[in-house]
């Protein structure tokens, strides 16, 4: 299973983009690239999955470089609602039966 | 669709003490897991189950059993319970894409807080 790394932490003011990057430097062929919204005291929800270059779906925008080394979580204008924890995921294939969580990265969205 | 449902919500045991966690979903997913989170950490898979009657570890099972026995339910059984145990866990479920492959889409339970004393 491929290993990702982000940011512990980030701070953001309310009404601003964030983009959360994400390392992934061996990463195989066949994976797909996750992430995951975690507020307090609840289960992770999915927000967004994609292979290469840019998707986009009505809460963020997945961009991924062609060497697919790295991915970049981008939230436009984000409020107070969008402080969470956000987890990236590199599955072995479309559908992983292990998916491996790290400890995601901490967004404070500041008023 | 009620989604993933766990119960309890919260449970405190005592070192030795057995218990089984309940997990239910109605969305006819095969795909159903057990995860433990502890405090800042992310999540860790303990079994899955990729269909009724199949059932297979994953990272950290040691002192936990699950069987399913139909679609709809995947209960986690902790044997002996441990203050090592104490944590938050999670189940969740996923399903396959048109092509058939497992998506990786899975749908969290709002967790059970387990303490054991």
């Amino acid at each position: 299973l491929a290993k990702t790394t982000q940011p512990i932490s980030m701070d953001s003011y309310e009404g601003q983009e964030v983009n959360i990057t994400c390392s992934h430097n061996n990463i195989a062929t066949n994976d797909y690239i996750t992430w995951y919204q975690q507020f307090p005291s609840q289960g992770p929800r999915f927000i967004i999955q994609g292979y290469k270059t840019k998707v986009t779906n009505e809460v963020a925008s997945l961009f991924i470089p062609a060497d697919r080394k790295s991915s970049t979580l981008s939230l436009p204008r984000v409020s107070l609602s969008d402080t969470a924890v956000y987890y990236c995921l590199v599955g072995s294939g479309a559908g992983s039966y292990q998916l491996t969580f790290g400890k995601g990265t901490k967004l404070s969205v500041i008023p | 669709n009620a989604g993933v449902t766990q119960t309890p919500k919260f449970q405190v045991l005592k070192t030795g003490q057995s218990m089984t966690l309940q997990c239910a979903q109605d969305m006819n997913h095969e795909y159903m897991s057990w995860y433990r989170q502890d405090p800042g950490m992310g999540l860790r898979l303990i079994h899955y189950s990729v269909g009724a009657g199949i059932t297979d570890q994953g990272e950290v099972p040691n002192g936990y059993n699950v069987s399913r026995s139909t679609t709809e339910d995947f209960p986690l059984r902790l044997l002996s319970a441990a203050p090592s145990q104490t944590s938050v866990y999670f189940c969740a479920s996923s399903y396959s894409s048109a092509s058939g492959r497992l998506t990786n889409e899975q749908f969290f339970g709002p967790g059970t807080r387990l303490t054991v004393l």
